[in-house]
């Protein structure tokens, strides 16, 4: 089985920098994504991390470390717009389906 | 370059009756799977498709839930004999390619059993 853990809530403040964090265990690993979702709408694709390191797009960054079972994605520049909950996932073994964490509700103030 | 769409949006229905929805995925994409969302949680997987053929299924999929994808174009999932247990959002999403590749989501269909 997969198994996923994300901190709940996070709260930062406008234009500050915020890393939210994601661990995971897997028998099997391919790859690990990361969707934001607004309240009320759809999930919407981030990033997706197969190999470990650094991946920046613009503002945010997704960054992978298989050996420790250990992601986090980092937004930078922070907008009121953020404010969103951050799904980690995980392909499932047979790959096709995505296990999601519970996801991490981040706030922006200002 | 439309996204996946889904209707209704919103369904309020009685305990013990039939629902359908409709999921319309992005035209060149043969993969479509279901996944149903609580308040508070994320995606829980129900059901994949790769053309017309159902080839995954979680055990969360009770006997009251079937899904089809006639012609490998849209898709339908019906919950029979609701129970306000099914109240929850229903997403569709899409993707085409090998392995693991991404999923674009539809804006939902939110059930809501009184």
């Amino acid at each position: 089985g997969q198994n996923i853990d994300q901190p709940t809530e996070m709260t930062a403040t406008e234009g500050a920098i915020v890393q939210i964090n994601c661990t995971y265990q897997t028998s099997g690993f391919n790859g690990l994504f990361w969707y934001q979702q607004h309240a009320g709408e759809a999930p919407t694709f981030l990033s997706y991390n197969v190999l470990d390191g650094l991946e920046e797009k613009g503002r945010f960054s997704s960054f992978l470390s298989r050996s420790k079972g250990y992601s986090y994605l980092l937004l930078k520049e922070l907008q009121m717009k953020d404010s969103a909950s951050y799904l980690c996932a995980l392909p499932s073994n047979s790959g096709y389906a995505l296990n999601f964490g519970k996801g991490t509700s981040l706030l922006v103030t200002p | 370059d439309t996204g996946v769409s889904q209707n209704p949006r919103h369904k309020i229905t009685k305990r013990g009756q039939n629902v359908t929805f409709r999921c319309d995925p992005i035209s060149e994409h043969n993969r479509l799977y279901w996944y149903r969302q609580t308040l508070g949680q994320g995606p829980e997987f129900l059901t994949y498709f790769q053309n017309e053929a159902q080839l995954e299924k979680s055990r969360l999929l009770s006997d009251r839930f079937s899904a089809e994808r006639p012609k490998g174009s849209f898709s339908t999932l019906e919950i029979q004999r609701t129970e306000q247990g099914d109240s929850a959002m229903y997403l569709c999403a899409s993707s085409q390619g090998q392995g693991p590749d991404t999923q674009y989501f539809g804006p939902g269909t939110r059930l809501t059993v009184l």
